[in-house]
């Protein structure tokens, strides 16, 4: 069964820095690229970034292009999301995602709240 | 990177057909017949309803299919359950490893 657990969410303050994890399970992680989507409190599912499934090609939305950095580590079945120099409007559920050979993602993890509040 | 547009609500009773319409540019729908649909329950984490525009994974019940004219994508529910009952979201691919998401629909089963 494929398992997908964020972790790292929480209160933060305007310019501050926090890191998300995902922990992958019940498929070859390795394998797959994977996926950051993010939802506002009340609002829709913003897609944020890719990474490749071997971690040399990264992408961003332009919302956060130079504050956030997409990583994994496939010896550790993990996906990462680093971000700096938050905002406000960065408050959201951060759900990572798995995407399938074709351009769709197939599985989500239940998603970690991240606050940014003075 | 605008979002697709969708009807903020869709309502219908048991037994009924709704569709839900999703509009983006030649740029992203347009472009690409890598279309999909999630559903998402309050509080709960998206699932995939529909990809590559009318594709169903496996699980999910044929009374949920896809269309796609230009620019303009279409989740079609037939049969509708109380189950159903909860926010859509359309999302395609647009190029270059970048995605769109609309801005999602809420249906309600009357």
């Amino acid at each position: 069964e494929v398992q997908l657990l964020e972790s790292g969410g929480g209160l933060v303050r305007p310019g501050g820095s926090l890191r998300l994890s995902c922990a992958a399970s019940g498929f070859t992680f390795s394998s797959y690229a994977m996926t950051w989507v993010r939802q506002a409190p009340g609002k829709g599912l913003e897609w944020v970034s890719f990474i490749s499934n071997g971690g040399g090609s990264t992408y961003y939305a332009d919302s956060v292009q130079g504050r956030f950095t997409i990583s994994r580590d496939n010896s550790k079945n993990t996906l990462y999301l680093q971000m700096n120099s938050l905002r406000a409007e960065d408050t959201a559920v951060y759900f990572c995602a798995k995407k399938t050979d074709q351009q769709e993602f197939d599985f989500w993890g239940q998603g970690t709240l991240v606050t940014v509040s003075s | 990177q605008s979002a697709l547009t969708q009807p903020r609500s869709v309502s219908g009773s048991p037994g009924q057909s709704v569709t839900i319409s999703c509009t983006g540019t030649s740029s992203d729908v347009g472009d690409y017949n890598y279309v999909s649909w999630y559903q998402q329950h309050p509080g709960k984490a998206p699932k995939l309803m529909i990809y590559d525009v009318s594709m169903r994974p496996s699980g999910i019940a044929d009374r949920f299919s896809g269309s796609k004219s230009d620019n303009t994508a279409s989740l079609t529910i037939s049969g509708l359950q109380a189950e159903d009952e909860a926010d859509y979201y359309c999302c395609s691919y647009a190029g270059s490893y970048t995605w769109v998401f609309g801005g999602g629909t809420k249906l309600t089963v009357l």
